[in-house]
């Protein structure tokens, strides 16, 4: 296992267009979280999901963000119509239900700018 | 709710000397604690955490903290600073009692410098 991947690592579009970026969990692990993270701030929770189902929205995620998980695997953050103030790092992190004390495991993130 | 605070934006410490990076935690229940590193342009390395047993957690690269119920913190130490310490760190916390609300939640980080 490679731990968790995620694409592309950077990203740079311009305001008013459309992203996706995708995110490989480790494979035996159920849930996978979606944070963002500005300069010289921590990690800012977005949302996570178990297996396929999303369980918690952050308010930070407004109505042009969504994220999937299919089919329980890989999931895909969208940022719709982005805006200055969505450029951030965006790290996806997985762990296995009931093993948090084991923290989670991170991807590299992906650098947004948008220009 | 969870919160952790960080003491201090910036630290910067001599190589070889004592590194201290301050943290104290807010919880309503027992937490989990734990310290991650993050190196320029990558994500975060988990570096100890706490989850109840010994209140001496050791991790890599030789740091270590100490968990204090009484003082509601959970400092990270190293004995000696190696310049490839330079990093920012952050502390972050999750309840122990799982729920689904168990996300870290994470404090705004200590940018750590090593001076030759």
């Amino acid at each position: 296992d490679t731990g968790v991947s995620q694409d592309p690592r950077h990203k740079i579009t311009k305001r008013g267009q459309n992203v996706t970026f995708r995110c490989d969990p480790i494979s035996e692990h159920n849930r996978l979280y979606w944070y963002r993270q500005t300069l010289g701030q921590g990690p800012e929770f977005l949302t996570y999901f178990q297996n396929e189902a999303q369980l918690e929205k952050s308010r930070l995620l407004s109505d042009r963000f969504s994220a999937e998980r299919p089919k329980g695997s890989f999931s895909t953050l969208e940022i719709q119509r982005t805006e200055q103030g969505d450029s951030a790092m965006y790290l996806c992190a997985s762990s296995q239900y009931g093993q948090e004390n084991y923290g989670y495991t991170f991807g590299s993130g992906t650098r947004l700018t948008v220009v | 709710a969870q919160s952790v605070t960080q003491l201090g934006s910036h630290v910067s410490v001599s190589e070889g000397a004592l590194v201290l990076l301050r943290c104290n935690y807010s919880s309503s229940v027992p937490p989990y604690l734990f310290w991650y590193v993050q190196y320029p342009n990558q994500g975060l390395q988990l570096l100890l955490k706490y989850t109840s047993a010994a209140t001496l957690v050791k991790g890599i690269n030789g740091f270590e903290a100490e968990f204090k119920k009484s003082e509601t913190s959970f400092h990270l130490t190293k004995p000696s600073a190696h310049m490839s310490d330079a990093a920012e760190y952050f502390c972050a916390v999750t309840p122990s009692e799982y729920s689904s609300a168990s996300k870290i939640i994470f404090g705004s980080g200590t940018r750590l410098s090593i001076r030759p």
